[in-house]
């Protein structure tokens, strides 16, 4: 079964740029069954979604975040990553990349265990 | 995009039955996904579709919507229910945008 690891900095310095790295194994990235997410929680808060991405390289992103984010897939390394510019404390989050089947209404299955990322000078 | 609203925080007795509920436009068009998150670990799916669980997940779960509101319904609460549970859905607007609801904390008592 799928399973997905995120990986990368845990600290981000105010406005430079937040890059992760979420690595899938037990399937393929190729496979057209699904989209790949990023979704974010605050310490104490809920979930935000920040993007998902296709195999095919199309990407969607949540509007309120879209001018900073950029979601790519590496179809050679089974990879998709995250590059969230201009970050400032409020970016400080749990990062998590998980699999949707593409189907009409989203569900997130598998998630990988997260990763926290704070922003501080 | 639009917006999913969840109750902060509902209560159940041990064995008790307990809905939690998400309710938003896009819930008129769409079926929610549910997930339980407990401290310190990954969400994890349990409700999709009109009413379907994932494997693994017992079936005191289940799921149901009408109008503008979605229900997720533990039957038979149990103490290891206690967790944070979140909706999500498809933004209404036909994108792709996904909106997910603010979170209810679940408390088994």
């Amino acid at each position: 079964q799928l399973q997905l690891q995120e990986s990368g900095p845990g600290l981000v310095k105010p406005s430079e740029t937040l890059s992760l790295t979420c690595t899938v194994s037990g399937g393929s990235i190729s496979s057209s069954s699904y989209y790949w997410g990023w979704i974010r929680q605050p310490p104490g808060k809920g979930l935000e979604w920040i993007g998902s991405i296709y195999y095919s390289g199309s990407t969607y992103y949540n509007p309120s975040l879209k001018s900073r984010v950029t979601i790519s897939v590496d179809t050679s390394k089974n990879q998709f990553s995250l590059k969230l510019s201009s970050v400032t404390a409020a970016d400080t989050a749990v990062y998590y990349c998980a699999s949707s089947l593409k189907t009409t209404v989203p569900r997130f299955d598998p998630w990988g265990q997260g990763t926290l990322v704070t922003v501080s000078s | 995009s639009s917006e999913l609203t969840q109750d902060p925080a509902v209560s159940v007795a041990l064995g008790q039955t307990v809905r939690i509920t998400c309710q938003g436009d896009s819930l008129r068009s769409y079926y929610a996904s549910w997930y339980q998150q407990k401290p310190g670990q990954a969400p994890v799916l349990v409700i999709y579709g009109k009413n379907n669980r994932p494997s693994g997940i017992p079936d005191r779960f289940s799921g149901s919507s009408s109008g503008n509101t979605a229900s997720l319904t533990i039957t038979g609460a149990q103490a290891e229910d206690e967790a944070d549970y979140y909706c999500n859905s498809r933004d209404s607007s036909g994108n792709h945008d996904v909106v997910f609801g603010g979170g209810t904390k679940l408390t088994v008592l």
